[in-house]
């Protein structure tokens, strides 16, 4: 499978422990793109990178989420101190990163599922 | 600033046809893409508008107005498989996120 990788696909910790989530993207995308998602919402735009450049960051990921790429191919999103309200899916996507139709396109991996308790 | 609007249900026929409309409001346009998403599962890319008019994709269609800021899914024949969330999202200028709807929820009746 060639898709959008995403690495665990659940996971369960206490509030105030740090998680990690990886992504690897469809080889040869130079962006990619991490979202959260809650129940009956559709996805919340958290961050995103071409090759291993942060382009930009959502006014809402508080300074507990970090982000990095540091090779232009898999990221890892790191949440410290979780919270409950933490507790979403969160989706990694990636686009080729040219311009017009499908080289802007952005193809989604499962998600990991995140649950604070 | 950004406001994407979409009926929250939907149901269906199987056999029939449907429309989920989408209106937008946001700070620039450059694109508006529909994803569907079964339930527990990722969003899978459906279709993508940047000019006005209609793109058709086998028994997918999306339609484009930017002067209205409105977009419509069409799915013809519809299939039991149907069922699944639709979600409307639009890229604005000078970015490459995307700010997503709440999504349709489509439910196919036989």
């Amino acid at each position: 499978d060639t898709g959008v990788s995403q690495d665990p696909r659940h996971k369960i910790t206490k509030r105030g422990q740090n998680v990690t989530f990886r992504c690897d993207p469809i080889s040869e995308h130079n962006r990619l793109y991490w979202y959260r998602q809650t129940l009956g919402q559709g996805p919340e735009f958290l961050t995103y990178f071409q090759n291993e450049a942060q382009l930009e960051k959502s006014r809402l990921l508080s300074d507990r989420f970090s982000a990095e790429r540091p090779k232009g191919s898999f990221s890892t999103l790191e949440i410290q101190r979780t919270e409950q309200g933490d507790s979403a899916m969160y989706l990694c996507a990636s686009s080729p990163g040219g311009t017009g139709g499908l080289q802007e396109t952005q193809y989604f991996g499962p998600g990991t599922r995140l649950l604070v308790l | 600033g950004q406001n994407i609007d979409q009926p929250t249900e939907m149901t269906a026929t199987e056999g029939a046809i449907v429309q989920i409309n989408c209106t937008y409001q946001t700070s620039g346009f450059n694109g508006l893409f529909w994803y569907q998403q079964h339930a527990g599962e990722a969003p899978t890319f459906l279709s993508y508008n940047v000019l006005d008019g209609l793109e058709e994709k086998g028994r997918f269609s999306s339609f484009l107005s930017r002067s209205k800021g409105y977009s419509y899914l069409l799915l013809k024949e519809l299939q039991m498989k149907d069922s699944a969330s639709y979600l409307c999202a639009v890229r604005g200028y000078n970015t490459d996120k995307l700010i997503f709807g709440t999504g349709t929820r489509l439910q196919v009746f036989p």
